[in-house]
């Protein structure tokens, strides 16, 4: 595709409730980095793939996280239970090859938790 | 593991002044420095990216230069103009690459006209 594509681009959850993150990355990129942004902070990494293989997922921040590339394309996190402190704006990327090339962000998925 | 330190945390300049961002980074072994834009709501942008065995490096009105010895980097914009205004990011990697980035904690530009 054209670029990083997320979806949705807005999710309200309850407290307790479980979501799910999609990102589509640009076709044919074979590393994609999922990262956490609060309100005013920096982007927060969280894990990185390598087509189906999930690298490095030490910035998850508790086994309430999880997330799948399956088919070494489309990425899904999920987040059980949903807290308060989950809001935040969760931020896809995706770059050609491993510690190569320039890594593209998707728009994001902003998460509120009520 | 990496602390990227950013500051000014806001920076505010004249239309046509120049602005300059400060970054620091604990981990020696980082080798990929790039600095993205992102717009209210909008996502992070690559700008200008600088690897470790090169000292500075510019495009147009933006430059990049980078201290290994004493860990730090600095982006330069000359000639601002209002459309420059936004959160800038510094971040770090290890790999030589893109992926697990450490970041900055941003600095909001405003370029006053």
């Amino acid at each position: 595709g054209a670029g990083v594509s997320q979806s949705p681009r807005y999710k309200v959850a309850k407290r307790g409730q479980d979501v799910a993150l999609r990102c589509d990355p640009i076709s044919g990129h074979v590393s994609l980095f999922w990262y956490q942004q609060a309100l005013g902070q920096g982007p927060e990494f969280l894990t990185y793939f390598q087509n189906e293989a999930q690298l490095d997922k030490s910035g998850l921040p508790s086994d309430r996280f999880f997330a799948e590339r399956p088919e070494g394309s489309v990425s899904t996190l999920k987040i059980q239970r949903t807290q308060q402190e989950d809001s935040a704006v969760y931020l896809c990327a995706s770059s050609l090859l491993q510690g190569r090339t320039e890594a593209f962000f998707g728009q994001g998925t902003r998460l509120t938790v009520v | 593991g990496e602390n990227v330190e950013q500051h000014p945390s806001t920076l505010s300049v004249q239309e046509g002044d120049s602005a300059v961002i400060k970054c620091t980074y604990s981990d020696s072994a980082s080798n990929y420095f790039p600095w993205y834009k992102q717009e209210l709501g909008k996502r992070p942008q690559l700008i200008i990216d600088i690897r470790s065995n090169v000292g500075e490096k510019k495009d147009q009105r933006i430059a990049v230069t980078l201290n290994k010895t004493a860990k730090h980097f600095s982006l330069h914009i000359t000639e601002t103009q209002p459309e420059d205004s936004a959160v800038y990011f510094c971040a770090a990697s290890m790999t030589g690459g893109a992926d697990g980035l450490t970041f900055g904690k941003g600095t909001h530009l405003i370029i006053q006209p």
